[in-house]
């Protein structure tokens, strides 16, 4: 089952210009963590934001949480060619025995 | 850096024949996850271990399809026999303890079956 929805589902930009992904979900959630994935690294962890957080800082990362809306946003400053990748958000919804709930994700490219 | 291992990184089998993943997770993390990850989608979880339990295997094809991690450490996932439509990579994560932690991911192995 897929808790998760990002959108847009590809995003193209320049280098040096601001990203922003979105993921919206469906049940309550303890929290919500977004990942990279690249062909050189495989899945790497970015940021976990729990569901008593509105907004978390990781570097040139901004994520924010929107439980109301069962959304959330993650944005990258000033992009770089290495930010190119595909990004997830994933879910450990309350209703799922805290299974980590994976959506479709984004993909990112920066253009030189 | 602790990683996760994998191996095989690549595998190519023909349909019915039996594969076998191996996972090493990070020492010192007690759950273990193996995912597939078919082209263009997110992870999908097939099994879940704390130390040597599944917590989880409700996404398991358990027609086909067999995970073990005998002694709460290295884990072993298996194919047999495998089908055309099995064709993915496959993921291993670990993490210290449940799903409130992040998870780190090993590079996969992805699989190809003719």
């Amino acid at each position: 089952s897929q808790q998760g929805e990002e959108d847009p589902q590809a995003l193209s930009i320049q280098e040096g210009e601001n990203a922003t992904m979105n993921c919206s979900y469906k049940t309550s959630i303890n929290n919500l963590q977004w990942y990279r994935q690249n062909s050189g690294r495989g899945l790497v962890h970015l940021i976990l934001i729990r569901s008593n957080e509105r907004e978390k800082h990781s570097g040139r990362l901004r994520v924010t949480l929107d439980t109301s809306k069962k959304s959330s946003s993650l944005l990258i400053t000033a992009s770089r060619a290495a930010d190119t990748a595909s990004y997830f958000c994933a879910t450990d919804a309350m209703d799922s025995n805290y299974q980590l709930i994976w959506g479709a994700g984004t993909k990112l490219i920066i253009k030189p | 850096e602790a990683e996760v291992a994998q191996s095989p990184r690549y595998k190519i089998t023909e349909k019915s024949q039996a594969v076998a993943f191996w996972c090493d997770p990070i020492s010192g993390h007690a759950t273990l996850y193996w995912y597939r990850q078919i082209l263009g989608q997110g992870p999908e979880l097939l099994v879940q271990f704390q130390d040597e339990s599944v917590v989880d295997d409700s996404q398991l094809p358990k027609d086909r399809f067999s995970a073990e991690r005998l002694k709460g450490v290295d884990s072993t996932l298996k194919i047999q026999p495998a089908e055309l439509g099995d064709s993915a990579m496959y993921l291993c994560a670990s993490s210290l303890a449940g799903n409130r932690n992040e998870q780190f991911f090993g590079p996969g192995t992805r699989l190809t079956v003719l």
